[in-house]
């Protein structure tokens, strides 16, 4: 079965930093998302991406956060300036197709640690 | 947005028992998703099932799209079967339930 890639595994940054997390889709896919979860909660959308533009956000994708498709196989998020509260798992997903409920394939995760 | 909720929260099984997890969800969907997350916080695909029923080995789900619920049934469980087990439906994003928590003990 094809896979979402995510690097790095594990980061850890001291509160203030910028960080950004990088995904890698299936090649065919159209639609992006990120997700996240903290640690023992359930898993939180945080922004879709369609078309080289958000399609969709929460309201935990403040100003804090940016997303981006700087060439035509990765997928960025960018955290400008961290808060302890942003330690938790971020999952990209990418789904293919021309439907956008289609099956999301999950990225194996990034683990952010805010120190 | 829609909401989903699963139960039991917590399931503990003897080895080689079967179990039924259910998945509510408060309004009609065009995908519905059960995964599993491993010790090493992954999200593994289990189904994509909308409506219908599928099996894969031990696993198999089904979806009463019209009822609104899912379940994932489990079948004779084995120690890897532990994790917490996610629903999630699409409205115009995956809304994911709280999980149940499974532990089979040997």
């Amino acid at each position: 079965e094809p896979e979402v890639t995510q690097t790095p595994s594990h980061q850890v940054t001291q509160m203030g930093q910028e960080v950004i997390l990088r995904c890698v889709p299936i090649s065919n896919h159209l639609y992006f998302y990120w997700y996240r979860q903290i640690l023992g909660q359930k898993v939180e959308f945080l922004v879709s991406f369609y078309n080289n533009e958000i399609s969709e956000k929460s309201e935990i994708f403040d100003d804090q956060f940016s997303v981006e498709r700087p060439d035509g196989s990765n997928f960025t998020l960018k955290i400008r300036s961290t808060k302890l509260e942003d330690s938790a798992m971020y999952f990209c997903a990418s789904s293919g197709g021309s439907q956008r409920e289609g099956k999301q394939y999950f990225g194996p995760g990034t683990r952010l640690t805010v120190t | 947005g829609i909401q989903v909720e699963q139960s039991p929260p917590d399931l503990i099984l003897q080895e080689g028992a079967n179990s039924t997890l259910r998945c509510n969800f408060s309004d009609s969907v065009n995908n519905l998703q059960w995964f599993h997350q491993n010790p090493w916080g992954q999200l593994i695909n289990l189904f994509y099932i909308p409506s219908g029923t599928k099996q894969n080995g031990r696993l198999s789900a089904t979806t009463v799209a019209t009822e609104r619920y899912s379940l994932l049934y489990i079948s004779s469980s084995q120690t890897t079967d532990s994790g917490v087990y996610f629903c999630a439906a699409y409205d115009y994003k995956l809304s994911f339930g709280a999980g149940t928590t499974v532990t089979v003990r040997a």
